[in-house]
Protein backbone atom coordinates (compact mmCIF):
# COMPACT_ATOMS: atom_id res chain seq x y z
CA UNK A 1 0.00 0.00 0.00
CA UNK A 2 1.06 3.96 -0.48
CA UNK A 3 1.87 5.80 2.11
CA UNK A 4 2.74 9.74 2.60
CA UNK A 5 5.30 11.16 4.95
CA UNK A 6 5.36 14.80 6.17
CA UNK A 7 8.27 14.97 8.96
CA UNK A 8 7.51 18.23 9.52
CA UNK A 9 4.19 19.15 11.54
CA UNK A 10 4.90 23.02 11.95
CA UNK A 11 7.06 25.04 10.36
CA UNK A 12 7.37 28.98 10.57
CA UNK A 13 8.88 31.39 8.01
CA UNK A 14 9.21 34.94 7.93
CA UNK A 15 6.82 36.86 5.51
CA UNK A 16 9.05 37.54 2.38
CA UNK A 17 11.21 34.60 2.86
CA UNK A 18 11.40 31.29 1.25
CA UNK A 19 10.46 28.04 3.10
CA UNK A 20 10.32 24.27 1.93
CA UNK A 21 7.87 22.06 3.05
CA UNK A 22 9.08 18.23 3.06
CA UNK A 23 7.20 14.87 1.46
CA UNK A 24 8.16 11.45 1.07
CA UNK A 25 5.95 9.12 0.11
CA UNK A 26 6.35 5.05 -0.80
CA UNK A 27 4.85 3.18 -4.20
CA UNK A 28 6.07 0.45 -5.98
CA UNK A 29 4.43 2.39 -9.08
CA UNK A 30 5.62 4.15 -11.57
CA UNK A 31 2.40 5.81 -13.36
CA UNK A 32 1.07 8.70 -10.80
CA UNK A 33 0.28 11.93 -9.20
CA UNK A 34 1.94 13.92 -6.93
CA UNK A 35 -0.12 17.03 -5.06
CA UNK A 36 0.33 19.82 -2.19
CA UNK A 37 -2.87 20.98 -1.07
CA UNK A 38 -3.52 24.23 1.64
CA UNK A 39 -6.16 24.19 3.86
CA UNK A 40 -6.82 27.07 5.88
CA UNK A 41 -8.84 27.57 8.65
CA UNK A 42 -12.01 28.23 6.21
CA UNK A 43 -11.50 24.41 5.97
CA UNK A 44 -11.39 24.23 2.30
CA UNK A 45 -8.60 22.41 0.52
CA UNK A 46 -7.35 24.08 -1.98
CA UNK A 47 -4.95 22.50 -4.77
CA UNK A 48 -1.40 24.28 -4.67
CA UNK A 49 0.27 22.41 -7.33
CA UNK A 50 0.29 19.17 -9.12
CA UNK A 51 3.40 16.52 -10.57
CA UNK A 52 3.31 13.75 -12.74
CA UNK A 53 5.39 11.28 -12.11
CA UNK A 54 6.47 10.61 -15.83
CA UNK A 55 7.39 14.28 -16.17
CA UNK A 56 10.57 15.18 -14.87
CA UNK A 57 10.25 19.00 -15.00
CA UNK A 58 9.24 20.19 -11.82
CA UNK A 59 6.10 21.90 -11.60
CA UNK A 60 5.38 25.49 -10.69
CA UNK A 61 2.65 27.76 -9.92
CA UNK A 62 3.54 31.61 -9.36
CA UNK A 63 5.68 31.66 -5.88
CA UNK A 64 4.98 27.69 -5.69
CA UNK A 65 7.44 24.97 -7.12
CA UNK A 66 8.00 21.13 -6.25
CA UNK A 67 11.24 19.27 -6.46
CA UNK A 68 10.45 16.45 -7.30
CA UNK A 69 13.21 13.54 -6.80
CA UNK A 70 11.48 10.69 -8.50
CA UNK A 71 14.41 7.78 -7.58
CA UNK A 72 14.12 9.09 -3.91
CA UNK A 73 10.57 9.52 -3.90
CA UNK A 74 10.80 12.88 -2.56
CA UNK A 75 8.55 15.85 -3.29
CA UNK A 76 9.26 18.99 -1.44
CA UNK A 77 7.25 22.19 -1.78
CA UNK A 78 8.97 25.54 -1.51
CA UNK A 79 6.93 28.46 -1.03
CA UNK A 80 9.15 31.61 -2.52
CA UNK A 81 8.39 35.15 -1.18
CA UNK A 82 5.90 34.29 1.88
CA UNK A 83 2.90 35.93 2.36
CA UNK A 84 0.85 36.13 5.34
CA UNK A 85 -2.13 34.65 3.45
CA UNK A 86 0.27 31.75 2.86
CA UNK A 87 -0.01 30.32 6.31
CA UNK A 88 -2.21 27.30 6.74
CA UNK A 89 -2.10 23.35 7.08
CA UNK A 90 -0.41 21.69 4.07
CA UNK A 91 -0.77 17.96 3.02
CA UNK A 92 1.16 15.92 0.45
CA UNK A 93 -1.09 13.42 -1.61
CA UNK A 94 -0.48 10.76 -3.98
CA UNK A 95 -2.55 8.99 -6.21
CA UNK A 96 -2.49 6.14 -8.27
CA UNK A 97 -2.95 6.99 -12.00
CA UNK A 98 -5.48 4.13 -12.15
CA UNK A 99 -9.03 4.93 -12.96
CA UNK A 100 -9.75 4.03 -9.20
CA UNK A 101 -6.93 5.97 -7.60
CA UNK A 102 -7.78 7.76 -4.26
CA UNK A 103 -6.10 10.63 -2.75
CA UNK A 104 -3.51 9.53 0.34
CA UNK A 105 -2.41 12.44 2.20
CA UNK A 106 0.34 13.06 4.29
CA UNK A 107 -0.53 14.17 7.89
CA UNK A 108 0.52 17.82 6.92
CA UNK A 109 2.49 20.84 7.82
CA UNK A 110 1.43 24.18 9.69
CA UNK A 111 2.80 26.52 8.06
CA UNK A 112 2.88 30.18 10.21
CA UNK A 113 3.83 33.09 8.43
CA UNK A 114 5.37 35.79 10.92
CA UNK A 115 5.21 39.80 10.00
CA UNK B 1 -18.12 29.00 -12.03
CA UNK B 2 -19.44 27.68 -8.92
CA UNK B 3 -17.12 25.39 -6.84
CA UNK B 4 -18.26 22.18 -4.84
CA UNK B 5 -21.24 22.69 -2.84
CA UNK B 6 -21.38 20.85 0.61
CA UNK B 7 -24.82 21.02 2.89
CA UNK B 8 -25.01 21.08 5.67
CA UNK B 9 -21.56 23.04 6.81
CA UNK B 10 -22.48 21.80 10.32
CA UNK B 11 -24.34 19.42 11.93
CA UNK B 12 -24.49 18.36 15.52
CA UNK B 13 -26.32 14.40 15.84
CA UNK B 14 -27.10 12.01 19.06
CA UNK B 15 -25.50 8.79 19.12
CA UNK B 16 -27.43 6.14 17.42
CA UNK B 17 -28.95 8.47 14.80
CA UNK B 18 -28.12 8.72 11.28
CA UNK B 19 -27.11 11.24 9.15
CA UNK B 20 -27.12 12.48 5.33
CA UNK B 21 -24.57 14.65 4.10
CA UNK B 22 -25.07 16.49 0.86
CA UNK B 23 -22.38 17.38 -1.98
CA UNK B 24 -23.38 18.99 -5.21
CA UNK B 25 -19.85 18.95 -7.96
CA UNK B 26 -18.67 21.38 -10.06
CA UNK B 27 -20.81 21.34 -13.25
CA UNK B 28 -19.20 19.15 -15.29
CA UNK B 29 -17.12 16.65 -13.08
CA UNK B 30 -18.43 13.17 -13.29
CA UNK B 31 -16.22 11.81 -9.80
CA UNK B 32 -17.09 12.41 -6.55
CA UNK B 33 -15.22 11.35 -3.75
CA UNK B 34 -15.77 11.46 0.04
CA UNK B 35 -12.82 11.92 2.87
CA UNK B 36 -12.92 12.06 6.36
CA UNK B 37 -10.92 14.52 8.76
CA UNK B 38 -10.21 13.67 12.06
CA UNK B 39 -7.33 15.30 14.14
CA UNK B 40 -5.99 11.72 14.88
CA UNK B 41 -6.58 9.80 11.87
CA UNK B 42 -5.71 12.67 9.34
CA UNK B 43 -7.78 12.79 6.03
CA UNK B 44 -9.02 8.88 5.10
CA UNK B 45 -10.45 8.08 1.92
CA UNK B 46 -14.29 6.57 2.38
CA UNK B 47 -15.26 6.14 -1.61
CA UNK B 48 -15.52 7.67 -4.81
CA UNK B 49 -18.57 7.69 -7.37
CA UNK B 50 -18.89 7.87 -10.79
CA UNK B 51 -21.30 7.81 -12.97
CA UNK B 52 -23.68 7.11 -10.34
CA UNK B 53 -21.55 3.81 -10.08
CA UNK B 54 -18.94 3.15 -6.58
CA UNK B 55 -15.74 2.26 -7.84
CA UNK B 56 -13.42 2.90 -5.05
CA UNK B 57 -14.40 2.23 -1.60
CA UNK B 58 -11.98 2.90 1.91
CA UNK B 59 -11.44 1.01 4.84
CA UNK B 60 -14.89 1.83 6.64
CA UNK B 61 -17.51 -0.03 8.19
CA UNK B 62 -20.56 -0.48 6.43
CA UNK B 63 -22.51 2.49 8.06
CA UNK B 64 -21.10 4.55 6.11
CA UNK B 65 -22.66 4.38 2.74
CA UNK B 66 -23.00 7.05 -0.31
CA UNK B 67 -24.82 7.38 -3.74
CA UNK B 68 -24.42 9.51 -6.59
CA UNK B 69 -28.04 11.15 -8.72
CA UNK B 70 -27.48 10.99 -12.69
CA UNK B 71 -26.93 14.91 -12.27
CA UNK B 72 -23.88 14.04 -10.53
CA UNK B 73 -24.79 15.38 -7.12
CA UNK B 74 -23.74 12.18 -4.12
CA UNK B 75 -24.56 11.98 -0.79
CA UNK B 76 -23.77 10.08 2.03
CA UNK B 77 -25.11 8.32 4.74
CA UNK B 78 -24.05 7.25 8.14
CA UNK B 79 -26.25 5.15 10.15
CA UNK B 80 -25.88 4.63 14.11
CA UNK B 81 -23.55 7.51 14.83
CA UNK B 82 -20.94 6.66 17.21
CA UNK B 83 -18.94 9.52 18.69
CA UNK B 84 -15.97 8.65 16.67
CA UNK B 85 -17.66 9.02 13.64
CA UNK B 86 -17.33 13.23 14.94
CA UNK B 87 -15.34 14.53 11.88
CA UNK B 88 -14.63 17.00 9.17
CA UNK B 89 -16.33 15.36 6.29
CA UNK B 90 -14.84 16.75 2.66
CA UNK B 91 -16.44 16.36 -0.59
CA UNK B 92 -14.37 16.18 -3.92
CA UNK B 93 -14.94 16.74 -7.85
CA UNK B 94 -12.77 15.82 -10.58
CA UNK B 95 -13.14 15.77 -14.28
CA UNK B 96 -13.06 12.56 -15.36
CA UNK B 97 -9.39 12.80 -16.47
CA UNK B 98 -5.84 12.93 -14.62
CA UNK B 99 -6.61 16.37 -12.93
CA UNK B 100 -6.64 17.15 -9.37
CA UNK B 101 -9.49 17.43 -7.34
CA UNK B 102 -11.56 20.77 -6.24
CA UNK B 103 -12.65 20.12 -2.72
CA UNK B 104 -15.65 21.70 -1.04
CA UNK B 105 -15.22 23.44 2.06
CA UNK B 106 -16.98 20.66 4.14
CA UNK B 107 -19.69 19.39 7.06
CA UNK B 108 -18.53 19.38 10.25
CA UNK B 109 -20.22 16.46 11.98
CA UNK B 110 -20.01 16.34 15.91
CA UNK B 111 -22.10 13.16 17.65
CA UNK B 112 -23.04 13.95 21.59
Amino acid sequence: AQTVTQSQPEMSVQEAETVTLSCTYDTSESDYYLFWYKQPPSRQMILVIRQEAYKQQNATENRFSVNFQKAAKSFSLKISDSQLGDAAMYFCAYRSAGSQGNLIFGKGTKLSVKP
Amino acid sequence: KAGVTQTPRYLIKTRGQQVTLSCSPISGHRSVSWYQQTPGQGLQFLFEYFSETQRNKGNFPGRFSGRQFSNSRSEMNVSTLELGDSALYLCASSRADRYGYTFGSGTRLTVV
